[in-house]
């Protein structure tokens, strides 16, 4: 059955540096693939989708990567901030199509100042 | 300003107890989905709805049940409630196209007891 792992629950890192989340799908091949922030207690907030012949996707300060022959995409935020503090979500839309969406479990991002 | 509105926010109630909650979109979307959250689990997918009057299930169904009798509104139905659908539930919605990102509720924190 398809399954999506997102690297670690939590993940630490200093103020400026860049945090790298990861995610890694199986069994299945999406078209696209989209990433989240969730805040505690709030819904997710969409940041960013990149489509399957798409490399990588930039918006501001994030990058996210795609690379469908490792089954894995990769979310980057170069310079981080304490702002940036939340956890984040990769969701592929699963074989059934868009309508249904999985979400990875999620990976905490805690920014140390 | 362009949301999806959850109500309520918390709410604590009693086995067996039917017990509604209730989302609207102003975004004209015609795609709507409620999921749980659970610790550890991520976010699953409970049911969703294509457009007025046509709604399916999603990876975790049962117990639950929803309507769409309108394109605003999307209500989940807990018809006899139990300790083990005590959760996080978010609600979302979303044009009705392939890559459309999720726009979500601020959630419902549901106590079963």
């Amino acid at each position: 059955s398809q399954k999506i792992e997102q690297n670690s629950e939590a993940l630490n890192i200093q103020e400026g540096k860049t945090a790298t989340l990861t995610c890694n799908y199986t069994n299945y091949s999406p078209a696209y693939l989209q990433w989240y922030r969730q805040d505690p207690g709030r819904g997710p907030v969409f940041l960013l989708l990149i489509r399957e012949n798409e490399k990588e996707k930039r918006k501001e300060r994030l990058k996210v990567t795609f690379d469908t022959t490792l089954k894995q995409s990769l979310f980057h935020i170069t310079a981080s901030q304490p702002a940036d503090s939340a956890t984040y979500l990769c969701a592929p839309p699963n074989s059934g199509g868009y309508q249904k969406v999985t979400f990875g479990t999620g990976t905490k991002l805690q920014v140390i100042p | 300003e362009a949301q999806v509105t959850q109500n309520p926010r918390y709410l604590i109630t009693v086995t067996g107890k039917k017990l509604t909650v209730t989302c609207s979109q102003n975004m004209n979307h015609e795609y709507m989905s409620w999921y749980r959250q659970d610790p550890g689990l991520g976010l699953r997918q409970i049911y969703y709805s294509m457009n007025v009057e046509v709604t399916d299930k999603g990876d975790v169904p049962e117990g639950y049940k929803v309507s769409r009798k309108e394109k605003r509104n999307f209500p989940l139905i807990l018809e006899s409630p139990s300790p083990n659908q005590t959760s996080l539930y978010f609600c979302a919605s979303s044009r009705r196209q392939d890559n459309s990102p999720l726009h979500f509720g601020n959630g419902t924190r549901l106590t079963v007891t």
